[in-house]
């Protein structure tokens, strides 16, 4: 079935300095891939997304590309703020056999800013 | 406007015992699903209602688990009787039909001891 990787971490990183999160998938048909994130006491939300090849989402600085060629789509920040540490999950939608449009996870990367 | 709500926010059982963990979705939302996750994996998909049917519960792991959603609105995950495995954090999302982004609530943790 279609399966979403992404870098573990933890990853820690001070105030202002550039992130990357790579997030690669595989899949059968053409999904729409997504990142969510979670702040600490929170659910889930969907920070940007992208439903076909070579869309860029952004959103709160962050951006990330639907590359096809190489079936990734890595998140990226310019200069993180204390304000963005949580979990970053990225995610794609998946069409089951009944016909539900679930999403597939990646395992989430923690992400610490210090100030 | 509400966003999706879950009741309660974390549950520990015994081995045995019987849980009900409560999803609230936005008003309006007729796609609610359930997903779940377990320490160090990945949150799975369990199943998907459209109003008050199941489209699809492909993900659900046994017949210990039994999800309702009466009337289109909210809905209930059972788990009976409840196994260590179990443990994890359940996540409700709800949408509306025909669009694809999903929110989701603060989810329940639950703990089997």
């Amino acid at each position: 079935g279609d399966s979403v990787t992404q870098m573990e971490g933890p990853v820690t990183l001070s105030e202002e300095a550039c992130l990357t999160i790579n997030c690669t998938y595989t899949a059968t048909g053409y999904p729409s891939l997504f990142w969510y994130v979670q702040y600490p006491g929170e659910g889930l939300q969907l920070l940007l997304k992208a439903t076909k090849a070579d869309d860029k989402g952004s959103n709160k600085g962050f951006e990330a590309t639907y590359r096809k060629e190489t079936t990734s789509f890595h998140l990226e920040k310019g200069s993180v703020q204390v304000s963005d540490s949580a979990v970053y999950f990225c995610a794609l939608s998946d069409l089951t056999q009944g016909g539900s449009e679930k999403l597939v996870f990646g395992k989430g990367t923690k992400l610490t800013v210090n100030p | 406007e509400a966003g999706v709500t879950q009741f309660p926010s974390h549950s520990v059982i015994e081995k045995g015992q019987t849980v009900t963990l409560r999803c609230d979705p936005i008003s309006g939302h007729d796609n609610l699903y359930w997903y779940r996750r377990v320490m160090g994996k990945e949150i799975k998909f369990l199943l998907h209602f459209v109003k008050e049917s199941k489209q699809d519960e492909s993900g659900m792991p046994n017949n210990r688990f039994l999800a309702e959603r009466t009337g289109g609105t909210y809905s209930t995950l059972k788990v009976q009787p409840a196994e260590l495995e179990d443990s994890g954090v359940y996540f409700c999302a709800s949408s509306q039909l025909a669009y694809n982004e999903q929110f989701f609530g603060p989810g329940t943790r639950l703990t089997v001891l």
